[in-house]
C-alpha cells in the first residue's frame, strides 16, 4: 500500500530563516506531487504541483520554491520566511492521470 | 464569488442523528467531485469520490451529486462522535488541473 511522509511535524522559524521542509511516498512510482498551505478556518491553496522529476508548476507566486529531485520526494523551501508564511503545509500524491489525492499528515509551520 | 461554497458550521448534531453536509459550485465543467474528512491538526482523508450525476453509498455514507443544480452532498447515517471532524468537498473538471476546494464545515457530534 501507499504511504506519505511529512517532516518535520512542527515548525517554529524567526522572520527572515530558510525553511525546508520534505515529503516522501512509498509504495507507488512516477506519482503526481502537491503542496498545499492551508491557513486557520480556511480552504487549501494549492502552491506546487509536479508531475515528474524536474518538473514543478508554480499555482501562486511568492517567496517560496519546490523541487523534486527524486521521484518520490517533493521539498518545499524558502530562503526567507515571511510572517504570512505561517500555516499548516500538506503534501499530496495523485496517480499519474488520476484525480483522486491523498494527504499526508502536514507540518505545521509557525513564523515569529 | 468562490468556484465553491461550503457553509463552515459548526454543525453540531446529537450522536445517532443523520449529519447533512453541502456543497454548491458554479463551474458546469466539475465532473468529479470528493469528500475528505479532516480531524483536527491532521491532513485531510478522501471519503468518497464520484464522477457525475447520482448518489454512492458506502457503509454510513453517502454522496449526492445533482449537476444540473451545481449541488453536492455527504450524508453521514448514524453519527458517533469519532465523526466529530472537517469535511471538505473537492471537485475537478476531469482533465489535468488543480482540484478545486470548499472551505470545510466542521462537524461536532455530542455523545
Amino acid at each position: 500500500s501507499q504511504t506519505i511522509h511529512q517532516w518535520p511535524a512542527t515548525l517554529v522559524q524567526p522572520v527572515g530563516s530558510p525553511l525546508s521542509l520534505e515529503c516522501t511516498v512509498e509504495g507507488t512510482s512516477n506519482p503526481n506531487l502537491y503542496w498545499y498551505r492551508q491557513a486557520a478556518g480556511r480552504g487549501l491553496q494549492l502552491l506546487f504541483y509536479s508531475v515528474g522529476i524536474g518538473q514543478i508548476s508554480s499555482e501562486v507566486p511568492q517567496n517560496l520554491s519546490a523541487s523534486r529531485p527524486q521521484d518520490r520526494q517533493f521539498i518545499l523551501s524558502s530562503k526567507k520566511l515571511l510572517l504570512s508564511d505561517s500555516g499548516f503545509y500538506l503534501c499530496a500524491w495523485s496517480t499519474s492521470g488520476a484525480n483522486e489525492q491523498y494527504f499526508g499528515p502536514g507540518t505545521r509551520l509557525t513564523v515569529t | 464569488q468562490k468556484e465553491v461554497e461550503q457553509d463552515p458550521g459548526p454543525l453540531s448534531v446529537p450522536e445517532g442523528a443523520i449529519v447533512s453536509l453541502n456543497c454548491t459550485y458554479s463551474n458546469s465543467a466539475f465532473q468529479y467531485f470528493m469528500w475528505y474528512r479532516q480531524y483536527s491538526r491532521k491532513g485531510p482523508e478522501l471519503l468518497m469520490y464520484t464522477y457525475s450525476s447520482g448518489n454512492k453509498e458506502d457503509g454510513r455514507f453517502t454522496a449526492q451529486v445533482d449537476k444540473s443544480s451545481k449541488y453536492i452532498s455527504l450524508f453521514i447515517r448514524d453519527s458517533q462522535p469519532s465523526d466529530s471532524a472537517t469535511y471538505l468537498c473537492a471537485m475537478h473538471v476531469g482533465s489535468w488541473g488543480k482540484l478545486q476546494f470548499g472551505a470545510g464545515t466542521q462537524v461536532v457530534v455530542t455523545p
